[in-house]
């Protein structure tokens, strides 16, 4: 099993819809959480850190929950720019950190 | 541009060859990291340096890859006796002290035919 697990999609959905990614860890001594976006043949970006309360900005919104090992990322109102790969990263320590396999999103027309 | 800067951004050799990837951090982090990334795969760790300490080495790094950070400010990535299993982007990363949130550079892609 892997450490970080994704669904990889591909996730099709029509542009306005709102689309949700779930990742699960295995590592309890997990601290701190991220979800980077990743465009084709490009570097990952970060997209946003997560939080243990939530947090959210703009149209996406990160979940974070520790007693399931799991962090989510909710899209709203989705634009055809947010077709790209989402990854999902898990620290448990300075230097110690495990990227999913992502998942694909295209938004369509 | 003050991101974190590779070179060379596409390398091809031919198989046996050494090559050598070069980074440059953003020039306030003192964190610095090397992942591989294959199609279809999430960007893979190899090792880690704080400042010019490797304190951080995967099991992935065979003994024919060797990163240095002689500094603490620029770092490179050597792979000797290169083989077609290498061919991959490899990607590097900085991020404050403190802080895990990591910026990529545009990662060099590396062909070994």
């Amino acid at each position: 099993r892997k450490e970080v697990e994704q669904d990889p999609g591909p996730f099709n959905v029509p542009e306005g819809a709102t689309v949700a990614f779930n990742c699960t860890y295995s590592n309890s001594a997990s601290q701190s959480f991220f979800w980077y976006r990743q465009d084709c043949r490009k570097e990952p970006k970060l997209l946003m850190s997560v939080y243990s309360s939530g947090n959210e900005d703009g149209r996406f919104t990160a979940q974070l929950n520790r007693a399931s090992q799991y962090i989510s990322l909710l899209i709203r109102d989705s634009k055809l720019s947010d077709s790209a790969t989402y990854l999902c990263v898990v620290n448990w320590g300075a230097g110690k950190s495990t990227f999913g396999d992502g998942t694909t999103l295209t938004v369509k027309p | 541009d003050t991101g974190v800067s590779q070179n060379p951004r596409h390398k091809i050799t031919k198989r046996g060859q050494n090559v050598t990837f070069r980074c440059d951090p953003i020039s306030e982090h003192n964190r610095l990291y090397w992942y591989r990334q294959t199609l279809g795969q999430g960007p893979e760790f190899l090792t880690y340096f704080q400042n010019e300490a490797q304190l951080e080495k995967s099991r992935l790094l065979s003994d024919r890859f060797s990163a240095e950070r002689p500094k603490g400010s620029f770092s490179t990535l050597e792979i000797q006796r290169t083989e077609q299993g290498d061919s991959a982007m490899y990607l590097c990363a900085s991020s404050l002290d403190g802080t895990d949130e990591a910026f990529f550079g545009q990662g060099t892609r590396l062909t070994v035919v």
